[in-house]
């Protein structure tokens, strides 16, 4: 089956831990893009790539860090950094990064802070 | 930058009404308008992408418009089913880019 896979679907984070949320596409898609979504907020953009080894912030990078090596995987690492990480992590990818083209989601890693 | 609004936050319906979600935008350059389906605790399934030069687009219950003059869609789905709870999210994408700006979602519950 095609599809996006997160994992892990939860993960716990300690006071000053850097952790890394999984995303894996078998798409063929060029684009990727992680998202963070609060409690009844709409998502808000952090990371996004548009072909390997190529990536650019969106509007909440600050405490994340990504790396694009295989067009099929786009990690991302919540470093110490960010001192509001609980919330619901959404990977997505399209086939290119041009407006017209449709995003397809993942399931989603929920963040939480011991 | 574009804001993207959706009301009513929450609405219940009995089952068999029909369901209308607003979302109002303020930057008419879109490129699409997406509409989204989320179940609690997953990601978001995509029901209707409406391209900048289309006034709708449907599928079965579902139809969605696009007014961009006045900067709303609207999300109309017929005699609504209990499948249907979820939370609804309108996306809008630029042009030149695949950046999202979402809403923050209207919250279904039909009642049977």
């Amino acid at each position: 089956d095609g599809g996006i896979t997160q994992s892990p679907k939860y993960l716990f984070r300690k006071e000053g831990q850097n952790v890394t949320l999984s995303c894996e596409q078998n798409l063929n898609h060029d684009a990727m893009y992680w998202y963070r979504q609060d409690p009844g907020q709409g998502l808000r953009l952090i990371y996004y790539s548009q072909i390997v080894n190529d990536f650019q912030k969106g509007d909440i990078a600050e405490g994340y860090s990504v790396s694009r090596e295989k067009k099929e995987s786009f990690p991302l690492t919540v470093t110490s950094a960010q001192k509001n990480p609980t919330a619901f992590y959404l990977c997505a990818s399209s086939i290119g990064g041009q407006g017209w083209q449709t995003q397809y989601f993942g399931p989603g890693t929920r963040l939480l802070v011991l | 930058k574009q804001e993207v609004t959706q009301i009513p936050a929450a609405l219940s319906v009995p089952e068999g009404e029909n369901l209308v979600l607003n979302c109002s935008f303020t930057d008419s350059a879109i490129y699409n308008l997406q509409w989204f389906r989320q179940d609690p605790g997953k990601g978001l399934t995509s029901l209707l992408l409406i391209q900048s030069s289309q006034r709708e687009q449907t599928s079965g219950r579902l139809n969605a418009s696009l007014d961009k003059s006045s900067g709303r869609s609207t999300l109309y789905i017929a005699a609504s089913q209990p499948g249907d709870s979820a939370t609804y999210l309108c996306a809008l994408s630029g042009y030149g880019n695949n950046r999202l700006a979402f809403g923050k979602g209207n919250q279904v519950v039909v009642i049977p």
